[in-house]
């Protein structure tokens, strides 16, 4: 079975700071994707970031960046810069490959609020 | 690309009423993905589908829930009779699933049920 934990209900961060938001997963599979979405509280998911099991390099979109270690089976999303807007859920996701046909798990969520 | 839609945005019924929620995956997408969130429960996944077959309907929460996917073009999760319980927003999401795994979803906006 897969898991995902966020361990941080709530992340407090200043605003032009970086922030870490933690993520860990499980799974036997070797094959598997690690996504972040955001949720603002107008409720709608968006999707920030993907990294590959088999990704050589961390992802990064802008000042978005995922520090992927495998051997710890953590998957952390790194803010840069933070932002007023960045103030919203985060949610860490998994997929595995084979034939689960796409299943994405959901960690719990971490309330990030970025202060002025 | 409009998107994921779903419909209605809110819904508010009473206890023991038939309640439909719709949804129009992203044209091209052969996987469709009902979830459900609440704040103790986070992100549960209901039910998905894979080229409108129905793969995993092991988060259903009981039979008076029921999903169906009549083409590839729309789906709608029924409630039968609903309950206070069932409150909830219900989130549909799309995506191409099969060979490699980094296809993100793509989210509706969800539907946000008050049952009364």
């Amino acid at each position: 079975a897969q898991k995902i934990t966020q361990t941080q209900p709530g992340m407090f961060v200043q605003e032009k700071e970086a922030v870490t938001l933690d993520c860990t997963y499980d799974t036997s599979d070797p094959s598997y994707g690690l996504f972040w979405y955001k949720q603002p509280s107008s409720g709608e998911m968006i999707f920030l970031i993907y990294q590959g099991s088999y990704d050589q390099q961390n992802a990064t979109e802008g000042r978005y960046s995922l520090n992927f270690q495998k051997a710890r089976k953590s998957a952390n999303l790194v803010i840069s810069a933070s932002q007023l807007g960045d103030s919203a859920m985060y949610f860490c996701a998994m997929r595995v490959g084979g034939t689960s046909y796409g299943k994405l798990t959901f960690g719990q969520g971490t309330i990030l609020t970025v202060h002025p | 690309d409009a998107g994921v839609i779903q419909s209605p945005r809110h819904e508010v019924t009473e206890m023991g009423q038939e309640v439909t929620l719709r949804c129009k995956p992203i044209s091209g997408h052969n996987s469709l993905f009902w979830y459900r969130q609440t704040m103790m429960r986070g992100l549960e996944l209901l039910i998905y589908f894979n080229n409108n077959v129905p793969i995993d309907d092991s988060g259903m929460p009981e039979d008076r829930f029921s999903a169906k996917m009549p083409n590839a073009s729309f789906s709608t999760l029924k409630i039968q009779p609903s309950e206070p319980r069932d409150s909830a927003v219900y989130f549909c999401a799309s995506s191409w699933v099969g060979g490699q795994i980094n296809y993100g979803y793509t989210f509706g906006s969800g539907t946000r049920l008050t049952v009364v």
